[in-house]
């Protein structure tokens, strides 16, 4: 099973760093990502851990300890078009599946 | 633009109406998903097809019934719903491969009257 937690909702200023947290519980694990997601729009893809450590892309770093069923998305020098949801998937080595929390929802202010 | 298509765009159907949600991808890639995407709430995984065979049935009622022709289309077909199944539904494709993300389609905006 999976139980992959984050925070709902977060604000951040513009020119900022964020972080944005996200727990799971999985059975196989192989793999978590992240995604961003506009409004009205699909979910595009940011960043993928399956060893543990940092992975840095730009402004967007992704951070995952898999002892501890832990990962973060870090965006740094924030600008409005980050406002988005930002979506934790873990994929199981079972079947190919993806699942994913509820989302966080950034707010971007000036 | 992600390579995976889905039309209708927008759809409103009564509950006794028959219609069909269509996704295709030329991405080459071997796993689709539908997803089911609620206000408030995760993601939803509905069906997974890897090679073209249904591996994963996620406790979806019958009302909603999946097929995979081929590894580039994807169809959902919706009979008799209900108005809790209004939500944005979601395809997506992936390669399969260790490592690969997948790439989802713009969507299809079902809201049952």
């Amino acid at each position: 099973g999976q139980n992959i937690d984050q925070p709902t909702e977060m604000t951040a200023t513009e020119g900022a760093i964020v972080q944005i947290n996200c727990t799971y519980q999985t059975s196989g694990f192989n793999g978590l990502f992240w995604y961003q997601q506009h409004a009205g729009e699909a979910p595009t893809f940011l960043s993928y851990n399956v060893l543990d450590g940092l992975e840095e892309k730009g402004r967007f770093s992704s951070f995952l300890s898999r002892s501890k069923g832990y990962s973060y998305l870090l965006l740094k020098e924030l600008q409005m078009k980050d406002s988005a949801s930002y979506l934790c998937a873990v994929r199981e080595n079972t079947g190919n599946q993806f699942y994913f929390g509820t989302g966080t929802s950034l707010t971007v202010i000036p | 633009e992600t390579g995976v298509t889905q039309t209708p765009r927008h759809l409103v159907m009564g509950m006794t109406n028959k219609k069909s949600l269509k996704c295709e991808q030329h991405l080459g890639h071997n796993a689709m998903y539908w997803y089911k995407q609620s206000a408030k709430k995760p993601l939803e995984l509905m069906f997974v097809y890897n090679f073209k065979e249904q591996t994963e049935n996620n406790s979806v009622p019958s009302r909603f019934s999946p097929e995979c022709p081929n590894s580039s289309h994807l169809f959902l077909h919706l009979h008799t719903l209900q108005p809790e199944d209004s939500a944005l539904y979601l395809c997506a494709s992936s390669p399969g491969g260790q490592g690969t993300e997948a790439f989802f389609g713009q969507g299809t905006r079902l809201t049952v009257v």
